[in-house]
């Protein structure tokens, strides 16, 4: 059946530019993460969702970063005015139900801010 | 596609060997565990989970052993193939918390030599 996910699969914006990435999950999913992964390192929480309630947004850098999920299905997370630093592979994950079930990755979105 | 892990800990092994990928977990109430692969250019896969009450867990080929006396966790693959060749992440978390954030470890590169 079909995955996470993802979209764009690449993004370059300019600094000070506002994105949306946007995350489909597993059909019948319950639960959907974001998380940001650096080369070479493990994916970084950002937050999470169940249904369309956000119950932790403890990851987000600063208040740049805010993600919906309005409906209990797709989710965005958008970053205003983008900075160079924003720049990261940033991964959407979801969950059979939000207590000790996998998660499953999407592909992710490589945003390049310039 | 994008490179991960450009200067992680490596593991060389032959094809054919058994291979052991351990990981030290940091917080001792966490209750659940998690194994991922992760290939270049994808978002890591889902290998295999236990959770706290066990110490031993076994799928096609993994197993995975937890040792919360010491805060260890260990990925063993049989017969190492060349398919295998990628970077492992271990995962954990605490229920607790908030809900099923896991936190991940920096991960090991398995180089599977012919």
């Amino acid at each position: 059946g079909a995955g996470v996910s993802q979209s764009p699969r690449y993004k370059v914006t300019k600094r000070g530019q506002d994105v949306a990435l946007r995350c489909d999950p597993i059909s019948g999913h319950v639960s959907l993460y974001w998380y940001r992964q650096a080369l070479g390192q493990g994916p970084e929480f950002l937050t999470y969702f169940n249904y369309e309630a956000q119950q932790d947004k403890s990851g987000l850098p600063n208040d740049r970063f805010s993600a919906e999920r309005p409906e209990g299905s797709i989710s965005t997370l958008t970053i205003q005015r983008t900075e160079q630093r924003d720049s990261a592979m940033y991964r959407c994950a979801s969950s059979l139900s939000g207590t000790n079930s996998p998660l499953h990755f999407g592909n992710g979105t490589r945003l390049t801010v310039t | 596609g994008e490179s991960v892990g450009l200067h992680l800990p490596t593991l060389s092994v032959q094809e054919g060997d058994n291979s052991i990928i351990n990981c030290a977990y940091s917080n001792s109430a966490s209750d659940y565990f998690i194994w991922y692969k992760q290939e270049s250019g994808k978002g890591p896969q889902f290998i295999i989970d236990i959770r706290s009450n066990m110490d031993k867990r076994q799928g096609q080929r993994v197993t995975v052993l937890l040792n919360k006396t010491v805060k260890h966790l260990s990925l063993q693959i049989a017969a190492t193939q060349p398919g295998d060749s990628a970077v492992y992440f271990c995962a954990e978390n605490f229920i607790l918390t908030a809900g099923n954030k896991l936190t991940f470890g920096g991960g090991t590169r398995v180089l599977v030599k012919p």
